[in-house]
């Protein structure tokens, strides 16, 4: 059975850094590309960032360029998220999943329950 | 860049009618479309793919449709558990993922 289980959420102040993890299990890792998506609270969904199965492709959406970074050890079937230079508007649940076909971007079967990113001083 | 706008923005039924959400592209997304259910609490479940496949699992009252800028979400006979928010996506163009801002289907 597919599972995602994210960590690694928390309180920062503004300007600060955090780092989430994505640990997977129950598919092999290195053959899907894993995202991640954030919904601030009340809020709908917004894609941050997605990486190839092999992670030498990453993608971001405009709104984190040049501040997260997203990144996959195949040894540890895991996935992260670093966030740097964070936002009060990057307070939000951040949720990994799996894009749900080996071959390209197509949408996600599986997701985590999702970590929880407040930005505050 | 693709804008995705879901309507009406709260659809309030009664169990057992047929509800019908829209989602209109701001230019051709071909069938790069997907539909998404999120509960209270809960990770959205992928619901439809490619603009009218259903996902694995997904119940047969739940069906897509459309292709270039216009798709509809059809749910046949309303379940009591259906009463959700419904997120329609774009996928594999420039930004990677849009998505709509929802339509919550609210129980009358």
């Amino acid at each position: 059975e597919v599972h995602l289980l994210e960590s690694g959420g928390g309180l920062v102040q503004p300007g600060g850094s955090l780092r989430l993890s994505c640990a997977a299990s129950g598919f092999t890792f290195s053959s899907y590309a894993l995202i991640w998506v954030r919904q601030a609270p009340g809020k709908g969904l917004e894609w941050v960032s997605a990486i190839t199965g092999t992670g030498d492709t990453t993608y971001y959406a405009d709104s984190v360029k040049g501040r997260f970074t997203i990144s996959r050890d195949t040894s540890k079937n895991t996935l992260f998220l670093q966030m740097n230079s964070l936002r009060a508007e990057d307070a939000a649940l951040y949720y990994c999943a799996r894009v749900g076909d080996r071959t390209g971007w197509y949408p996600f079967d599986y997701w985590g329950q999702g970590t929880l990113v407040t930005v505050s001083s | 860049e693709i804008v995705l706008t879901q309507s009406p923005g709260t659809l309030s039924l009664f169990p057992g009618e047929r509800a019908t959400l829209s989602c209109r592209a701001s230019q051709s997304v071909s069938s790069y479309l997907a539909w998404y259910q999120q509960k209270p609490d809960q990770a959205p479940r992928l619901l439809i793919y490619g603009a009218s496949s259903r996902a694995t699992g997904i119940p047969d009252r739940f069906s897509g449709s459309g292709s270039g800028t216009d798709f509809t979400l059809t749910i046949s006979r309303l379940e009591p558990e259906d009463f959700a928010v419904y997120y329609c996506q774009h996928y594999g163009s420039s930004p990677l993922y849009t998505f709509g801002r929802g339509t919550k289907l609210d129980i009358k």
